[in-house]
């Protein structure tokens, strides 16, 4: 069974301040782990993933995430925040490699305010 | 191309009627999920179709909730009997494969409204 754990259901921010939304996660076996981002009134889209490469990964917008197995955390970072990047914000994991079609398992979401 | 479409974008209804939610992947993608998502809260998983068939169904809440893929493309999420509960928006996502890795690519969404 597979578990997401989303620290700060609201965070917010300068515009240029860093941005960090925490997400842990609980897996049986190996995960693979997603960020999802979400503009109102708007579709769930992928900002970035990790599938057993690299454990830092690089996504859209300037964002990226760090994948650390001691800490069972993969943690979203961008180095300056833009008000475009108001949104909710997403983690989720799926069962990884033993598992085919496996479905996400999302946490609860941290809605991100970027302030002029 | 196109993306995942749902339809409809809302639906309003009164407690104990019948609706019907339609999703319609990207075309090619073999695997095909819903979600549901209620206010303040992450989407949670619902049903998985690889193909025509129901690969997981345990996350449907009660047998009022039935979900169908006839061709192996566009689903058909039913709901009886509704009731308050129900309301939430339901999610649509597609995927290339079915593997855990792929990026599944989620659709609008149909905000229901149940009276």
């Amino acid at each position: 069974a597979q578990s997401v754990t989303q620290l700060g259901s609201h965070v917010s921010v300068s515009e240029g301040a860093l941005v960090l939304l925490r997400c842990n996660y609980s897996s049986s076996v190996p995960p693979y782990l997603f960020w999802y981002v979400q503009y109102p009134n708007q579709g769930l889209q992928l900002l970035l993933k990790y599938t057993s490469a690299a454990t830092l990964v690089k996504g859209i917008n300037g964002f990226e995430a760090e994948f650390k197995k001691s800490e069972t955390s993969f943690h979203l970072t961008k180095p300056s925040a833009h008000m475009s990047d108001a949104a909710e914000y997403f983690c989720a994991v799926s069962a990884g490699a033993q598992t085919s079609g496996s479905r996400l398992t999302f946490g609860e979401g941290t809605q991100l305010t970027v302030n002029p | 191309g196109a993306g995942v479409s749902q339809t409809p974008s809302n639906k309003v209804t009164e407690k104990g009627k019948y609706v019907e939610l339609r999703c319609d992947p990207i075309s090619g993608h073999t695997a095909l999920y819903w979600y549901r998502q209620s206010l303040g809260q992450g989407p949670e998983f619902l049903i998985y179709f690889q193909g025509t068939g129901a690969a997981d169904d345990s996350g449907l809440p009660n047998d009022r909730f039935f979900a169908v893929r006839p061709e192996g493309s566009v689903s058909t999420l039913k709901i009886q009997r509704t009731e308050r509960g129900d309301s939430a928006v339901y999610l649509c996502a597609s995927s290339l494969t079915g593997r855990g890795r792929d990026e599944q690519f989620f659709g609008p969404g149909t905000r229901l409204t149940v009276l």
